[in-house]
């Protein structure tokens, strides 16, 4: 069974303190990886896809970058605006099958 | 980028009541869309797969009677929460994506409470 794990559960920033958020999965083959950010009371926003070991996606101040084994999602000077949960998924099953982890509520504060 | 459009975005309801939601894909056609469930602190569940024009493929633990799915068309698919109780109040949310090598978008979700 995919597995996929998130941590911290929760992450409180000061605006411009840099971190990283980790996603570590157990899958039976891996056909790519999401990134997605989910504010409350709204459905997930997509953020990036990755591959394969040794890909890296940017947007803006995030960074995403995958392992054989885990993903990071990179936070560069965050803003408070950045705050909400990152979910972190793997197709399972069939590629529209999404596997999610619990996710980690981040919240930066001015 | 692709849109779905999920309606309404709030249902407070009385227990043994039918609630409905509908899930749209504004700018492409969706042969599958997905059902997803999220209680507090949890991550989303799966709950099922909508096959337009075709019956739909549950995930083990979902009562395909309590949670009724119809995908009539290749934009819209319909979830109804039949005789609602307390224990059924979560945030639903509808996905679908342009193929199925494409990421998933995701609607803005329903949060149903139930009295």
């Amino acid at each position: 069974e995919d597995q996929v794990t998130q941590s911290p559960e929760a992450l409180r920033l000061q605006e411009g303190e840099s971190s990283s958020l980790n996603c570590s999965y157990t899958v039976s083959g891996l056909r790519g990886l999401f990134w997605y950010r989910q504010d409350p009371g709204k459905g997930p926003e997509f953020l990036f896809t990755l591959y394969s070991a040794g890909e890296e996606k940017e947007k803006e101040r995030l960074k995403a970058t995958l392992t054989k084994k885990e993903s990071f999602l990179h936070i560069t000077a965050p803003k408070p605006e950045d705050s909400a949960t990152y979910l972190c998924a793997v197709p399972s099953g069939g590629y529209q099958k999404v596997t999610f982890g619990i996710g980690t509520k981040l919240q930066v504060i001015p | 980028g692709a849109v779905v459009s999920q309606h309404p975005s709030r249902v407070i309801c009385k227990s043994g009541t039918s609630v409905k939601i509908e899930c749209r894909s504004l700018d492409f056609q969706a042969t599958t869309m997905f059902w997803y469930r999220q209680f507090p602190k949890q991550s989303l569940m799966l709950m099922a797969t909508s096959n337009e024009g075709s019956k739909a493929t549950y995930e083990q633990g979902v009562e395909k009677d309590k949670f009724l799915i119809n995908h009539a068309s290749l934009t819209l698919s319909t979830l109804t929460v039949t005789s609602a109780h307390p224990e059924d109040s979560s945030f639903y949310i509808c996905s679908a994506s342009r193929d199925q090598n494409e990421k998933l978008f995701f609607g803005s979700g329903t949060q149903l409470s139930v009295l």
